[in-house]
């Protein structure tokens, strides 16, 4: 199994700060094909949980530039540059390599 | 445009089985494993189990395995998840998923209450 660790666990931001999250793999994520199976997804309040980044970097369609995704191999980071209200939720990353596919999730906050 | 589109809320007596369906359209069915995940009240997200609808394999989360099934109708491009000898702690919101880079989209979820 491949187990995602996610830090932190609670993250509170006063708003228009930056804010990151880390995500570190137990395998690394890296596929033979080259590409780098690992996505960025957040769950809203009373929401299903929505894509925001996938393969490491790439932002989803309508997701805004302040935020972004990198790493490699088996640490990644989600990267907020000003946290809005709206931005309140739990951000998970997840993985379709194996199974359990997703990461204990880092709840979001506005101080 | 991909979506799931879940079957409606269950209210179920502890010991009987629940079985909820996916249906999704706007992609290939058999390309794709889908997952099933759910959440308890106020709780993170919990992986159930996946299959692959291409060639029927599933996988189970380890304390779900004996009373799960997931199985995948490709003539409808529907799943569906049945739990059997339910629980109190089997309440939750119980959810489809595509977890696949770009296309990445979740059903809107099933409510699954387990009350005698």
């Amino acid at each position: 199994d491949i187990v995602l660790t996610q830090s932190p666990l609670s993250l509170p931001v006063i708003p228009g700060e930056p804010a990151s999250i880390s995500c570190r793999s137990s395998q690394s994520l890296r596929h033979t094909n080259g590409y780098t199976y690992l996505d960025w997804y957040v769950q809203k309040p009373g929401q299903s949980p929505q894509l925001l980044i996938y393969l490491v970097s790439n932002r989803a369609s309508g997701v805004p530039d302040r935020f972004s995704g990198g790493g490699s191999g088996t640490d990644f980071t989600l990267k907020i540059s000003r946290v809005e209200a709206d931005d309140v939720g739990v951000y998970y990353c997840m993985q379709p390599l194996q199974s359990p596919p997703f990461g204990q999730g880092t709840r979001l906050e506005i101080k | 445009e991909i979506q799931l589109r879940q079957s409606g809320a269950e209210v179920k007596q502890p010991g009987t089985a629940v079985r909820l369906s996916c249906s999704i359209s706007g992609y290939t069915f058999t390309d794709f494993y889908l997952y099933w995940v759910r959440q308890a009240p106020g709780q993170g997200l919990q992986w159930v189990g996946l299959i692959d609808p291409e060639n029927g394999e599933s996988f189970y989360a380890q304390n779900l395995r004996g009373r799960v099934t997931i199985t995948a109708d490709t003539s409808t491009d529907t799943s569906y998840m049945e739990l059997s000898d339910l629980t109190v702690e089997d309440t939750a919101l119980y959810f489809c998923a595509l977890i696949a880079g770009v296309r990445g989209t979740w059903g809107q979820g099933t409510q699954v209450t387990v009350s005698s």
